[in-house]
């Protein structure tokens, strides 16, 4: 069965520094791969997604997110944090990732908290 | 372009009643989900529509949820009646297609509180 897991409930950094939030993943087949971010009170929003190709992939807001095969891991990173980044991030995996669903599994959710 | 509505933002009313959730899915988007997302834990599928057909609802309780999306675009999620443990954020995404490729867009959720 697909699945995804965040081992830390939340991570702390200071602005400016560069910060990590950790997913690893469990799937059979094509391992697509997803991230999105939630702010307060608001829904989820895409940050980016791995496919196929390389295995560093860059999307919104300067995030980027390393593919490791080996370790079946898609840690997502940013070089320079912001306060602003402060939300809750979930890493996601298609239920079925040869068929037509689209029905992602997510993680539990890190809270990253960004301090000034 | 204009992103994926859902109405109404909040809602509180006590177990045993009925209440119903809208979502508008952005234009031209032909698959529609209906997430539940308790407080503390990732989004869980209740439902998958494909234009007006269901796709997937193997999650969805159907002895007291029910969704329809008619006319293939606009969707209603109802409960019927509502218990406590269904207080959570309901969120409607949509996605050009259903591929499993595919980014999905969020609306911004309703909070239900069950009293």
């Amino acid at each position: 069965a697909q699945s995804v897991a965040q081992p830390e409930d939340q991570v702390n950094v200071a602005e400016g520094n560069p910060l990590t939030v950790k997913c690893t993943y469990s799937v059979s087949g094509n391992p697509y791969l997803f991230w999105y971010v939630q702010y307060p009170n608001r829904g989820l929003q895409f940050l980016l997604k791995y496919i196929t190709g390389d295995n560093l992939v860059k999307g919104s807001y300067g995030f980027e997110a390393e593919f490791n095969k080996s370790q079946t891991s898609f840690h997502l990173k940013k070089p320079s944090a912001l306060v602003s980044d402060s939300a809750l991030y979930f890493c996601a995996v298609p239920k079925d990732s040869s068929g037509n669903t689209g029905k992602l599994i997510f993680g539990q959710g890190t809270t990253l908290q960004v301090k000034p | 372009e204009a992103g994926v509505a859902q109405s109404p933002r909040y809602k509180i009313i006590e177990k045993r009643q009925s209440v119903a959730f809208w979502c508008n899915p952005i234009s031209g988007h032909a698959t529609l989900y209906w997430y539940q997302q308790i407080l503390g834990q990732g989004p869980k599928l209740l439902i998958q529509f494909q234009n007006n057909g269901v796709v997937d609802d193997s999650q969805l309780p159907k002895d007291r949820f029910s969704a329809e999306r008619l006319k293939g675009v606009d969707s209603t999620l109802k409960i019927q009646p509502a218990k406590l443990e269904d207080s959570a954020v309901y969120l409607c995404a949509s996605s050009p297609s259903g591929g499993a490729h595919r980014e999905q867009y969020f609306g911004p959720g309703t909070r239900l509180t069950v009293t």
